[in-house]
């Protein structure tokens, strides 16, 4: 079935650093992949998106690169500072027209960046 | 904020009773999708209604029931409730699947606590 796999579950970094998170998706029809963070007890926000006909995608200092022949894709977050701290999830989803995109979420990362 | 609303924010009830929750969505989206947030199942999508009609459903249990009303407001209504059903509800929108923009927007969600 539909499945993505999120890698680290934990990540702890020094302010100023570079932090990567990592993900697989499984059904090969996926064509939409954004980016989730959520802060305790708040709702999940989107961060940045990218779809499949687009190998790289970059917002200040957050970028997204996709490889659809590995069916992966990951967030890279550069300059990183305490405010980042957060959870992050990756999401897959097909963008077809009149069907649905539900999302289908990674089990998130706990990123944590030390001052 | 996201222009997604829902009510109530907290929610304390009991074994076996019943409960509805409420989403808002942004003006001018026609889909609203239901996610549940535990902390052993992650994220994972219940639901999804496109203006008024069902089109998707995830692993939504029999319990569970939803719809969409004509000014495209949604309610989720868990039944029989479960301990193992405590847990955060969050509702998303966005405009019709497929055709862009289709980013899903969440709301603030609804903490639900069964006793």
């Amino acid at each position: 079935g539909e499945n993505v796999e999120q890698h680290p579950s934990t990540l702890s970094v020094q302010e100023g650093d570079s932090a990567v998170i990592k993900c697989t998706y499984s059904d090969s029809a996926s064509n939409y992949f954004p980016w989730y963070k959520q802060e305790l007890g708040k709702r999940p926000q989107l961060i940045i998106d990218i779809r499949s006909n687009v190998g790289e995608k970059k917002d200040q200092r957050i970028a997204v690169t996709l490889n659809k022949t590995a069916k992966h894709f990951s967030l890279h977050i550069t300059e990183t500072q305490p405010e980042d701290s957060a959870v992050y999830f990756c999401a897959a989803s097909r963008r077809n027209g009149g069907a649905t995109n539900k999302l289908i979420f990674g089990t998130g990362t706990l990123l944590a960046v030390q001052p | 904020d996201s222009g997604v609303t829902q009510t109530p924010k907290h929610l304390i009830t009991a074994t076996g009773q019943r409960v509805t929750l409420r989403c808002s969505p942004r003006s001018g989206d026609l889909s609203v999708y239901w996610y549940q947030q535990s902390l052993d199942q992650g994220l994972q999508f219940l639901i999804q209604y496109y203006n008024g009609e069902e089109r998707a459903k995830g692993n939504i249990l029999e319990r569970f029931s939803a719809q969409q009303f004509p000014d495209l407001h949604s309610e989720l209504n868990l039944s029989s409730l479960e301990l193992g059903d405590s847990a955060l509800y969050f509702c998303a929108s966005s405009r019709e699947p497929g055709l862009a923009p289709d980013t899903q927007y969440f709301g603030p969600g609804t903490r639900l606590t069964v006793l």
